[in-house]
């Protein structure tokens, strides 16, 4: 059974740095082929696809959020850490990983406040 | 950066209509590297479609995918009451991925 979860503060400030981590079971960063994606999602809006790292460190960020994006692995940990730097009030989202296109997290609401 | 379009925007229908989603992309996506999602409000979206026209695990076959290149569509059969939600199409290829705006299925 594949699971995802992510964790992390769901409340910053502007101008500071978030940090979410995405926990999973049931595949590994480790095996070729496989890859975990961040999505977000303001409130009332469209999907959004931040990043994705895979198996072999190869990692990709959206073109609008390179600069602020960093996403790294923990194979041993079984987790995919999001780090997203100045966030902002318009950065106010619900959070997700998701591995395969098919195994989605619940989601983490994170609210920036100015 | 390929951009993903859909329309209509909002579509009202009855349960027991025909739905027809359209996803348009601005350069040419290989049909192996698009995939739809079905979303319902507090909840994470849901593998529909992927390789534009195979369906995910589970999925009713009143739930298909058809197109190639820059235009793909969605077509729901027959709209069962728990069918009423937004739908994204999603493009995977090209080591950068990315999403359409959306398209609301409301009842009419």
């Amino acid at each position: 059974q594949i699971t995802l979860k992510e964790s992390g503060p769901t409340l910053v400030k502007a101008t500071q740095t978030l940090t979410l981590t995405c926990t999973f079971s049931g595949f590994s960063l480790s095996t070729s082929g496989v890859a975990v994606g961040w999505v977000r999602q303001p409130p009332g809006k469209a999907l959004e696809w931040l990043g994705v790292i895979y198996w072999d460190d190869d990692k990709r960020y959206s073109p609008s959020l390179r600069s602020r994006l960093t996403i790294t692995k923990d194979t041993s940990k079984n987790q995919v850490v999001l780090t997203m730097t100045n966030m902002d009030p318009v950065d106010t989202a619900t959070y997700y990983c998701v591995h395969s296109l098919q195994y989605w997290g619940q989601g983490t609401l994170v609210t920036v406040s100015s | 950066e390929i951009v993903l379009t859909q329309s209509p925007g909002t579509l009202s229908l009855s349960p027991g209509e025909r739905a027809t989603l359209s996803c348009r992309a601005s350069q040419s996506v290989s049909s192996t590297n698009l995939a739809w999602f079905q979303q319902k409000p507090g909840q994470a979206p849901r593998l529909l479609i992927y390789g534009a026209s195979s369906r995910a695990t589970g999925i009713p076959d009143r739930f298909s995918g058809s197109g190639s290149g820059t235009d793909f569509t969605l077509t729901i059969s027959r709209l069962e009451p728990e069918d009423f939600a937004v739908y994204y199409c999603q493009q995977y290829g090209t080591s950068l991925w990315t999403f359409g705006q959306g398209t609301k299925v409301e009842i009419k």
